[in-house]
């Protein structure tokens, strides 16, 4: 079975200080690690992957397959940063491609 | 707009009626997806269709179905509806799900409230 664990439902952080949304997972094949985000009165949209290994708006997220996580992590907050964000799981196989997500984190940049 | 609609954008109703959410993916997306979130609970997935067939299930209850025409679009129906089915249900699409990208586009979701 798929699980995606995050273990902070609330994250407040200083303007200019480092973040880290924690994000761990369960499943026993090959799995796809995304990063979603919802700012306020927008839709759910897709920040980042794994597998692109690219940084999104200073944001980065290693797969760590030892530990099972997939942390994000950004060096110097923003206050455009404040947002939910979701880490969400998918198979790497065809014919199994829903998303598995995680209850998500608030965080909310104070100024 | 050539993102993913929804419809309608909220529904109120009472316990024991039977609603049908409407779902366009975006334009060349050959798979939909549907979600569920409830209060303290992530996004939940429902059900995948694939260029009209049932590609994968998840919890979804029996007294909830779902179809993709022949246009793509995509009914979410729920029927004998009960309190704890208040939530706010999202469709998502992709392009082609064997793809290396799996991005999932979402809609801006239907809020159902159960009375």
């Amino acid at each position: 079975a798929q699980r995606v664990t995050q273990p902070e439902k609330l994250l407040s952080v200083f303007k200019g200080a480092p973040v880290e949304l924690k994000c761990n997972y369960s499943y026993s094949g090959s799995p796809e690690l995304f990063w979603y985000v919802q700012y306020s009165r927008q839709r759910l949209q897709l920040l980042l992957r794994h597998i692109s290994r690219e940084s999104i708006k200073g944001f980065t997220a290693d797969l760590n397959k030892g530990e099972t996580s997939f942390h994000l992590k950004k060096p110097f907050a923003q206050e455009e940063d404040s947002a939910m964000y979701y880490c969400a799981l998918s198979s790497l196989n065809f014919g199994n491609e829903k998303l598995t997500f995680g209850t998500g984190t608030r965080l909310t940049i104070i100024p | 707009d050539s993102g993913v609609t929804q419809t309608p954008k909220h529904l109120i109703t009472a316990t024991g009626q039977r609603v049908t959410l409407r779902c366009s993916p975006r334009s060349g997306d050959l798979s939909v997806y549907w979600y569920q979130q409830s209060l303290d609970q992530g996004l939940q997935f429902l059900i995948q269709y694939y260029n009209g067939e049932e590609r994968a299930k998840g919890n979804i209850l029996e007294r909830f179905s779902a179809q993709q025409f022949p246009d793509l679009h995509s009914e979410l129906n729920l029927s004998s509806l009960e309190l704890g089915d208040s939530a706010l249900y999202f469709c998502a699409s992709s392009v082609d799900p064997g793809l290396a990208n799996k991005e999932q586009f979402f809609g801006p979701g239907t809020r159902l409230t159960v009375l």
